[in-house]
């Protein structure tokens, strides 16, 4: 089963504009990661934000944080058409060294 | 430094047939997972290992689904038979230490149509 949702499914924005993707998840976790996947290739990781924190940036993206209503959001600025990719959220709860992932969000940054 | 080598990167085979993906990591990570991904979905974990354990296969079809990481270096996971709800992509991830911290180095995937 899978522990994060992720909102919204689709999104289409123009570069230059900033993307926005949520993610939801059930139980309770120690920390929670952002990965993209660009079209038929692997995952690669984005950034962490541990439990105890609220919000981390890392270049164009910024990630934050919200352990009471258990979401979490990855913002990307001024896109670019290099963007476009699925990004999907993975949480981890303490103790299981284990990654449940998230539906994903497929963005697409138009020219 | 290379990344997670994953083989092959296509398959096609009929059904009842039996298929197996070999999986290389990062040299020095100790966790490595075999994870399938359908087509518009998430990762879901099959196995993952510690060195040569099998330390989480709760979600692994035992019935057909095996997988091995002798040497705690690289590994394979095979199907027998497969069937035609096995086509997927499956991707192998590594991570360098045990921890709850831990990033994942994936491959590009092994993408399985069975026919």
């Amino acid at each position: 089963s899978q522990q994060g949702e992720e909102d919204p499914q689709a999104l289409s924005i123009q570069e230059g504009e900033n993307a926005t993707m949520n993610c939801s998840y059930k139980t309770s976790i120690n920390n929670l990661q952002w990965y993209r996947q660009n079209s038929g290739r692997g995952l690669v990781h984005l950034i962490l934000i541990r439990s105890n924190e609220r919000e981390k940036h890392s270049g164009r993206l910024r990630v934050t944080l919200d352990t009471s209503k258990k979401s979490s959001s990855l913002l990307i600025t001024a896109s670019r058409a290099a963007d476009t990719a699925s990004y999907f959220c993975a949480c981890g709860t303490s103790g299981t060294y284990k990654y449940i992932f998230g539906t994903g969000t497929r963005l697409k940054v138009l020219a | 430094e290379a990344g997670v080598v994953q083989s092959p990167r296509y398959k096609i085979i009929e059904k009842k047939q039996p298929v197996a993906f070999w999986c290389n990591p990062i040299s020095g990570h100790n966790t490595l997972y075999w994870y399938l991904q359908n087509l518009g979905q998430g990762p879901e974990l099959l196995i993952r290992y510690e060195n040569e354990e099998a330390v989480d296969d709760s979600q692994l079809p035992k019935d057909r689904f095996s997988a091995e990481r002798l040497k705690g270096v690289d590994s394979t996971l095979k199907i027998q038979p497969a069937e035609l709800g096995d086509s997927a992509v499956y991707l192998c991830a590594s991570s360098p230490f045990r921890g709850d911290y831990n990033e994942q180095f994936f491959g590009p995937g092994t993408r399985l149509t069975v026919l």
